[in-house]
């Protein structure tokens, strides 16, 4: 069964540094690809950065990057010089090859402190 | 830019009525998605239609659950008789294509409020 796990329920971070956010996936599937979501409080979900099992290079959008660890199956968001702004829930999320529905991960609530 | 438009973006209802949640996708889009997050906890997969049909369904879109396209713009769930577990944000989303780099956009949601 597809399985995607986010281990830190909640974050602090102060602003201007970097933070990572951790998730972990489990698929037999040679093929998928790892998404990542912002949802604010207002509650609408924000697309920020995707990477597919096959690509080689880590993805990058802007200051947001995803440290992809296929041995490990890890795909952790990283962001970079937080802003207030950043302060929201964060979802990974898993979509398979043959059924495009997402998995989703429990969700991170991310605080940045000024 | 374009967007996944839901409406409304709050609705209560008693329960045993009918609701219908309402969400116009982006418009060169075929593939579709409702979803579902109950307070506090992870987002869920109801139903996926493409081509005018139901391409899956998870176990949680039972027969109270339906999904419409009745033009060419609107994409609908409709809840025949709520109870009280449905109260949930539910989510539209709309993908443009079935391959991997075409991401699925979400709508702003629906908070459905069951009393």
């Amino acid at each position: 069964a597809q399985k995607i796990t986010q281990t830190q329920p909640g974050m602090f971070v102060q602003e201007k540094e970097a933070v990572t956010l951790d998730c972990t996936y489990d698929t037999s599937d040679p093929s998928y690809g790892l998404f990542w979501y912002k949802q604010p409080s207002s509650g609408e979900m924000i697309f920020l950065i995707y990477q597919g099992s096959y690509d080689q290079q880590n993805a990058t959008e802007g200051r947001y990057s995803l440290n992809f660890q296929k041995a490990r199956k890890s795909a952790n968001l990283v962001i970079s010089a937080s802003q207030l702004g950043d302060s929201a829930m964060y979802f990974c999320a898993m979509s398979l090859d043959n059924f495009n529905k997402f998995y989703f991960g429990s969700g991170t609530k991310l605080n940045v402190k000024p | 830019e374009p967007e996944v438009t839901q409406t409304p973006s709050h609705q209560v209802t008693q329960m045993g009525q009918e609701v219908i949640l309402r969400c116009v996708p982006i418009s060169n889009h075929l593939y579709f998605y409702w979803y579902r997050q109950i307070l506090g906890q992870k987002v869920e997969f109801l139903v996926s239609f493409y081509n005018n049909e139901i391409s899956e369904k998870s176990e949680i879109f039972d027969d109270q659950f339906s999904v419409e396209r009745p033009d060419g713009s609107n994409f609908t769930l409709k809840i025949r008789s709520t109870k009280l577990e449905d109260s949930a944000m539910y989510f539209c989303a709309s993908q443009q294509g079935m391959v991997f780099k075409n991401i699925q956009y979400f709508g702003a949601g629906t908070r459905l409020s069951v009393l």
